[in-house]
């Protein structure tokens, strides 16, 4: 059975630092891993998707990387703003999506 | 267009009250997914549809019952529910039988049962 985490549950920085956000995975088989931005009480908006056969993704200031001999996906943000607070979740699957617990992000201004 | 509506976006009810929530999509997605997402929790799967037909039902109480009327809606019967069942319920869709296989949310309904 696939099981996600994500450490930490929260992040706090300043505007304007690069920083990166974990996600880790029991099952190395598997098929897609896909990173969520939730903004309070909204729903998920789909951010990158690695599909098990790549090794990144790139969208803009971010970038997702995917290792699967060591079961590791990170998210890397670039020049983080204040816009960027959101909770990140990563999620590993096909038809059913196995989430992580989520990092709470914070970019303090 | 990547957009998955749903309806209402709020939705108090009562434990003896029967209510629908809606969710449509017009992206040719064949999959559709209902989640539920208690509070500062990830979302947990309760059902998949795919070409229209139930292919997952995650052990969901029957007080939960999803309909798909056609490949672009998906909807999801309430009745008889517990206030523990109050959260925030998101659809999903994607492409099915192909290597992409992207979901995409809806901004979900907040169910408040009382």
């Amino acid at each position: 059975k696939q099981e996600v985490t994500q450490i930490p549950a929260a992040l706090s920085v300043p505007e304007g630092e690069n920083l990166v956000l974990n996600c880790s995975f029991t099952d190395s088989a598997i098929y897609n891993l896909q990173w969520f931005r939730q903004d309070p009480g909204k729903g998920l908006t789909s951010l990158l998707l690695i599909q098990s056969s790549q090794r990144e993704q790139t969208s803009g200031r971010l970038n997702a990387s995917l290792d699967k001999s060591s079961g590791r996906s990170t998210l890397y943000i670039a020049a983080s703003q204040p816009g960027d607070s959101a909770t990140y979740l990563c999620a590993e699957g096909a038809q059913k999506l196995v989430f992580g617990q989520g990092t709470r992000l914070t970019i303090n201004p | 267009d990547t957009e998955v509506t749903q309806t209402p976006k709020h939705l108090v009810m009562g434990m003896t009250n029967k209510k629908s929530l809606k969710c449509e999509q017009h992206m040719g997605h064949r999959a559709m997914y209902w989640y539920k997402q208690k509070a500062k929790k990830p979302p947990e799967l309760m059902f998949v549809y795919s070409y229209e037909k139930l292919s997952i039902n995650e052990s969901v109480p029957s007080r939960f019952s999803p309909e798909c009327p056609n490949s672009s809606l998906l909807n999801l019967h309430l009745h008889a529910l517990q206030p523990e069942d109050s959260a925030l319920y998101l659809c999903a869709s994607s492409q099915e039988r192909t290597v992409k296989t992207e979901a995409f949310f809806g901004q979900g309904t907040r169910l408040t049962v009382v």
